[in-house]
C-alpha cells in the first residue's frame, strides 16, 4: 500500500503570496488532518477533515484553509504568507477520526516565507 | 488544552532505560504516543484509549493514569535506534482534536 504522499516536498515563497498544499491519504483513509511544525512549538494541530467536512480546527487564523475532496485526497491554502508561516506542514491520514485511530504521516513540505 | 511532557530531553547510554510523562489539564479520552528521526515523519507508536490501560511494543511500553490525567512511556534496555523525538497527543473527554505536547528529544549514545 502506498504511504501518504505530499506535494510539493519544498516551496519558497514571499511575504503577501498565497500558497496551496497536497496530501493523498492512504487508500481507504477518510480523515486527514494538517499539522504545522516548527523548532519552538512542536506539532500544531490545524484542521481535521473527515469525508469532505472540515471535523476539527486548530487555533489558527483565517488565513489558513483546506479542504477534502471525494477521493479523501485534501488540500491546505495559506493566504496572505507572513515571514512566521516558515514551517514544515505534515498531513497524516487516518481510516476513521483522528481522535481513536492510528495517524500516518506524509514527509511534509517545507514551506520557507521569505 | 496542550498537554505537558517532561523532560523536554534525555540522554541515555545504551542499554539504560527512559520514562517520559505527559500529563493534562483536563480529564483525558485518550492518549497517543509517536516518534519522529530526524529529518523524518512522526511515526506511531500506541494508543491508549481506557484508564489504567498499559501497552507494549517490543521493549517500548505506555501507561495511562485517567485519574492523574497522565501518561508515561516506558523505554527499557533503550537501542540506539530509539533516538528521535517522542512526541505525547491527548484528546481530551468530550472533544474531537488530537493535540500534541511539545515532545521530548531522546538521544542514546553508544
Amino acid at each position: 500500500k502506498a504511504g501518504v504522499t505530499q506535494t510539493p516536498r519544498y516551496l519558497i515563497k514571499t511575504r503577501g503570496q498565497q500558497v496551496t498544499l497536497s496530501c493523498s491519504p492512504i487508500s481507504g483513509h477518510r480523515s486527514v488532518s494538517w499539522y504545522q511544525q516548527t523548532p519552538g512549538q512542536g506539532l500544531q494541530f490545524l484542521f481535521e477533515y473527515f469525508s469532505e467536512t472540515q471535523r476539527n480546527k486548530g487555533n489558527f487564523p483565517g488565513r489558513f484553509s483546506g479542504r477534502q475532496f471525494s477521493n479523501s485526497r485534501s488540500e491546505m491554502n495559506v493566504s496572505t504568507l507572513e515571514l512566521g508561516d516558515s514551517a514544515l506542514y505534515l498531513c497524516a491520514s487516518a481510516v476513521g477520526g483522528g481522535r481513536d485511530n492510528e495517524q500516518f504521516f506524509g514527509p511534509g513540505t517545507r514551506l520557507t516565507v521569505l | 488544552q496542550q498537554p505537558v511532557q517532561s523532560p523536554q530531553a534525555v540522554i541515555l547510554r545504551e542499554g539504560e532505560d527512559a520514562v517520559i510523562n505527559c500529563s493534562s489539564s483536563k480529564a483525558l479520552y485518550s492518549v497517543h504516543w509517536y516518534r519522529q528521526k530526524h529529518g523524518e515523519a512522526p511515526v506511531f507508536l500506541m494508543i491508549l484509549l481506557k484508564g489504567g490501560e498499559q501497552k507494549g511494543h517490543e521493549k517500548i511500553s505506555a501507561s495511562f493514569n485517567e485519574k492523574k490525567q497522565q501518561s508515561s512511556l516506558y523505554l527499557t534496555a533503550s537501542q540506539l535506534s530509539y533516538s528521535g523525538t517522542y512526541f505525547c497527543g491527548t484528546v481530551i473527554q468530550g472533544a474531537q482534536k488530537l493535540v500534541f505536547g511539545q515532545g521530548t528529544r531522546l538521544t542514546i549514545n553508544p
